[in-house]
């Protein structure tokens, strides 16, 4: 079946801290993959995505490869900011689309 | 940018009532889903909804729970008898078509069931 396992948390950083959030994936097919943010209080907005293997999603900074080989699909900035602070979800679509799998999502602080 | 817009943003409910809760999808989107969130777990896929019919729907999915798009704009989630365990965050999403290039979520119901 489907499925998403990503680094536990709750991880704290200073600002401008390089970031890796780890993902890996199993999944039949040819899954797209995605990061989703929650920032608090708010819904979940999408933050990158990745169709097919090779591709890089990219956006505000943040850098996502969808690695087949390794399954994974981590997640990448080279410098935080303190307006990053959020909740990060991991999350695979099969092919069809009609079901998202998330992962547990990781709480990042950035500290001043 | 287009938003998904759900209503209310918290509810409070007594165990054993009835809540509806409400959705106004993108406009030119085709695709609806529930997903919920219980503090501190996974987002979890409830249903989807195209064509004005359930297309797929998970084990939580009970016969507890409805969907409905009752007037062409509102997507509906309807819990018939509410229980403690269904307090989560509510998540409506919509997708044009080719929802595997991602769906716009909503920014939640918060369903507190005392």
């Amino acid at each position: 079946g489907n499925s998403v396992t990503q680094m536990e948390g709750p991880v704290t950083l200073s600002e401008e801290a390089f970031l890796t959030i780890n993902c890996t994936y199993t999944a039949t097919g040819y899954p797209s993959l995605f990061w989703y943010v929650q920032y608090p209080g708010e819904g979940l907005q999408l933050l990158l995505k990745a169709t097919k293997a090779d591709d890089k999603g990219s956006n505000k900074g943040f850098e996502a490869t969808y690695r087949k080989e390794t399954t994974s699909f981590h997640l990448e900035k080279g410098s935080v900011q303190v307006s990053d602070s959020a909740v990060y979800f991991c999350a695979l679509s099969d092919q069809t689309g009609n079901q998202f799998y998330f992962g547990t999502g990781t709480s990042l602080t950035v500290i001043p | 940018e287009p938003e998904v817009t759900q209503t209310p943003s918290h509810q409070v409910t007594q165990m054993g009532q009835e809540v509806i809760l409400r959705c106004v999808p993108i406009s030119n989107h085709l695709y609806f889903y529930w997903y919920r969130q219980i503090l501190g777990q996974k987002v979890e896929f409830l249903v989807s909804f195209y064509n004005n019919e359930i297309s797929e729907k998970s084990e939580i999915f009970d016969d507890q729970f409805s969907v409905e798009r009752p007037d062409g704009s509102n997507f509906t989630l309807k819990i018939r008898s509410t229980k403690l365990e269904d307090s989560a965050m509510y998540f409506c999403a919509s997708s044009p078509p080719r929802p595997y290039y991602g769906y716009t979520f909503g920014s939640g119901t918060r369903l507190t069931v005392v």
